[in-house]
C-alpha cells in the first residue's frame, strides 16, 4: 500500500516563531489532507488540498501531487498551535479511505 | 448538530470480555470509518463502510467486527477483547467521492487489562 511519511517527527518552538511540515507519499493520490490533533485528542481538519495551495490566517499548505509532497506552513506560531499534525492521503478508487502519515508532534513555547 | 458521536468515551476491559462501540452521524454521510491510533502512530483503518448494510475490512481488521443496520449509525465489537487492542478508536464519516467534509467523532479510549 502507499507510504506517507512525516518530518519532522518533533518540533519545538518558540511563540511567534515560523515552522514548515513535511508529508511524502509514494504514489499518486486522489486527495491529501492535513489534520491537526490538539492535546485533548480532537482531531480537526485544517486543508482538503489534493494539489495546488492554500491559504487559512497564519496556517498555508502546498501540494506538489507531480513531486508526491506537501508542506504545511505555520507562521507566527502560538502556543494554541501545539499538538500533533497529521497527512492522511487517500488512493484512487479506496471509498475515500485515508492512509495517515505518523506525524509531526509539535510544542510551541512562550 | 452534533456532527460525530462516539460513546462511550472511555472504557476498561478484562481480557476476553466484549463490547461494542457506538458511532453515530448526523449529516446523512454515505461513507463510514473506524480506525485506531496507538502510541506515536497515525491512525490505522479497522473496517469501513460506504452504505447502509455494507460493510468491508480496512488495514488492520482481526479481532474485530462491525455493522452498519442503519445509515446514521457503524458499531464497532471486540468479541474477545486482547491487550494488543488497547488503543483510542476513533470513527469518521464522509460523503462519496469527496473528502470534504470528512468528519471524526472524539474518540473512545480503550482499555484491555
Amino acid at each position: 500500500g502507499i507510504q506517507v511519511e512525516q518530518s519532522p517527527p518533533d518540533l519545538i518552538l518558540q511563540e511567534g516563531a515560523n515552522s514548515t511540515l513535511r508529508c511524502n507519499f509514494s504514489d499518486s493520490v486522489n486527495n491529501l489532507q492535513w489534520f491537526h490533533q490538539n492535546p485533548w485528542g480532537q482531531l480537526i481538519n485544517l486543508f482538503y488540498i489534493p494539489s495546488g495551495t492554500k491559504q487559512n490566517g497564519r496556517l498555508s499548505a502546498t501540494t506538489v501531487a507531480t513531486e508526491r509532497y506537501s508542506l504545511l506552513y505555520i507562521s507566527s506560531s502560538q502556543t494554541t498551535d501545539s499538538g500533533v499534525y497529521f497527512c492522511a492521503v487517500e488512493s484512487a478508487g479506496t471509498a475515500s479511505k485515508l492512509t495517515f502519515g505518523t506525524g509531526t508532534r509539535l510544542q510551541v513555547t512562550l | 448538530n452534533a456532527g460525530v458521536t462516539q460513546t462511550p468515551k472511555f472504557r476498561v476491559l478484562k481480557t476476553g470480555q466484549s463490547m461494542t462501540l457506538l458511532c453515530a452521524q448526523d449529516m446523512n454521510h454515505e461513507y463510514m470509518y473506524w480506525y485506531r491510533q496507538d502510541p506515536g502512530m497515525g491512525l490505522r483503518l479497522i473496517h469501513y463502510s460506504v452504505g447502509e448494510g455494507t460493510t468491508a475490512k480496512g488495514e488492520v481488521p482481526d479481532g474485530y467486527n462491525v455493522s452498519r443496520l442503519k445509515k446514521q449509525n457503524f458499531l464497532l465489537g471486540l468479541e474477545s477483547a486482547a491487550p494488543s487492542q488497547t488503543s483510542v478508536y476513533f470513527c469518521a464519516s464522509g460523503r462519496s467521492g469527496s473528502l470534504r467534509g470528512y468528519t471524526f467523532g472524539s474518540g473512545t479510549r480503550l482499555t484491555v487489562v
